[in-house]
């Protein structure tokens, strides 16, 4: 089915390890996001991209890095993760002009 | 900049009760409006949108206008059902802004049967 794939969708981590959290479209489309989701807080903006090769930071970017080096794939990732990056993460695309994001499932990560 | 501000939940209704659920903005310019619905454990699903001033957006049941003189886009269904149950966001976009959006906190519906 098209649409947006997460992967993992469940991970425990330690503080201070590293991990990526990869996200793949089959849309073709052009701009791709990396939002965190926490309780009472909506959904906040921590990377996106408007094509391959670009990147760009978002309303909390600080402790994540994010690459696109294939237009399908969005890779975001923690160096070293603190408790406070404990969230429900959600990758989502859209076409240049179209009418709304596509979302994954989301990822939830737990940083102990 | 940009902010979406959402009617607090949780909100509680009886099957075959009417909704409304409000949404405020404050945004420059023209931006697009949209309601995501998310079911437990699931990503957000796109519910309906509109892109100019007095459009109406309807999907399952569920409409919206955007009102540009009250920079409202309140979301509103005559008869919920059990399986409409979920948290739902409203949310504006720029689409000469790399197409970000701007999302509010999300109301929780409960329905009950």
């Amino acid at each position: 089915n098209a649409g947006v794939t997460q992967t993992p969708k469940f991970r425990v981590l330690k503080t201070g390890q590293s991990m990526t959290l990869l996200c793949a479209q089959d849309m073709n489309h052009e701009y791709m996001y990396w939002y965190r989701q926490d309780p009472g807080m909506g959904l906040r903006l921590i990377h996106y991209s408007v094509g391959e090769g670009t990147t760009a930071k978002g309303e909390v970017p600080d402790g994540y890095n994010v690459s696109r080096l294939k237009k399908q794939n969005f890779l975001l990732g923690l160096e070293s993760a603190a408790p406070s990056q404990t969230s429900v993460y959600f990758c989502a695309s859209k076409n240049t002009n179209g009418p709304g994001y596509t979302f994954g499932s989301g990822t939830r990560l737990t940083v102990v | 900049g940009d902010s979406v501000t959402q009617m607090e939940g949780p909100v509680t209704l009886s099957e075959e009760a009417c909704l409304t659920i409000n949404c405020t903005y404050t945004a420059t310019g023209y931006p697009s409006l949209f309601w995501y619905v998310q079911y437990p454990g699931e990503g957000l699903q796109l519910l309906l949108k509109a892109t100019k001033a007095d459009d109406k957006g309807s999907n399952k049941g569920f409409e919206a206008t955007y009102r540009k003189e009250t920079t409202s886009f309140h979301l509103e269904k005559g008869s919920v059902q059990v399986s409409d149950s979920a948290v739902y966001f409203c949310a504006l976009t720029h689409n000469t802004n790399a197409g970000k959006s701007t999302f509010g906190d999300g109301t929780t519906l409960t329905v009950k049967p």
